[in-house]
């Protein structure tokens, strides 16, 4: 299975702060990387499919961007409602196979 | 607007089984792949499989596979999961995903506490 190595665990940044989250993939993707978030006791939302696409109704301060085995996804100008866990996916080749979260938090 | 509603939470006694549901509206039900997803505290969220709502072709996690079962009702536009043998290891929140590989519309997950 393709390991997804996601970095950091944790973040906390100010409001208005651009906040960067970094996955590395075990081989090559091929830009089939997906990024979610994740609220407390709610199901993930789906941010950037396709490693820069955004997803309907998704605020523009979100971004993604990478190649190959690295992958970014880029909060500019961090909002409270911006608090959660966010997570990669790689859809690739099979089994998909998420990274272990970045759990982001307001200073 | 797409909504995918399932069951509620389970407590079942170890060994037994469980059915998961997840009814969906909102969309052509036969045109997409349905996926699981098994999500534990402190641990990376884990495909479990898919089934194409045409014509049930499944596609497993080698991990679950004879853990999970996977079906569809096309009649109700309903995904089912069966989950066999169940330890204390498939205590867990399950999601039901719209999406083969990618996931774009989720359930709202459902609890299963396996505990005597």
């Amino acid at each position: 299975d393709i390991q997804m190595t996601q970095s950091p665990a944790s973040l906390s940044a100010s409001l208005g702060e651009t906040v960067s989250i970094e996955c590395l993939a075990s081989e090559d993707i091929y830009s089939y990387l997906a990024w979610y978030q994740q609220k407390p006791g709610k199901s993930p939302q789906l941010l950037i499919y396709a490693a820069n696409r955004l997803q309907d109704g998704v605020p523009s301060r979100f971004s993604g961007s990478g190649s190959g085995t690295q992958y970014s996804l880029k909060i500019s100008g961090m909002q409270p409602e911006d608090e959660g866990d966010y997570f990669c996916l790689q859809g690739s080749k099979f089994p998909p196979t998420f990274g272990g979260g970045t759990k982001l938090e307001l200073k | 607007e797409v909504q995918l509603q399932q069951s509620g939470a389970e407590l079942v006694k170890p060994g037994a089984s469980v059915k998961l549901s997840c009814k969906t509206s909102g969309y052509t039900f036969s045109n997409y792949y349905m996926s699981w997803l098994k999500q534990m505290p402190g641990q990376n969220i884990e495909w479990i499989g898919n089934i194409y709502g045409g014509n049930g072709g499944t596609g497993y996690n080698q991990k679950f596979k004879g853990k999970a079962t996977l079906t569809v009702d096309k009649s109700s536009s309903t995904a089912y999961m069966d989950l066999s043998s169940l330890t204390s290891e498939d205590s867990a929140v399950y999601f039901c995903a719209r999406g083969g590989s990618y996931f774009d519309y989720w359930g709202q997950g459902v609890m299963v506490t396996v505990s005597s």
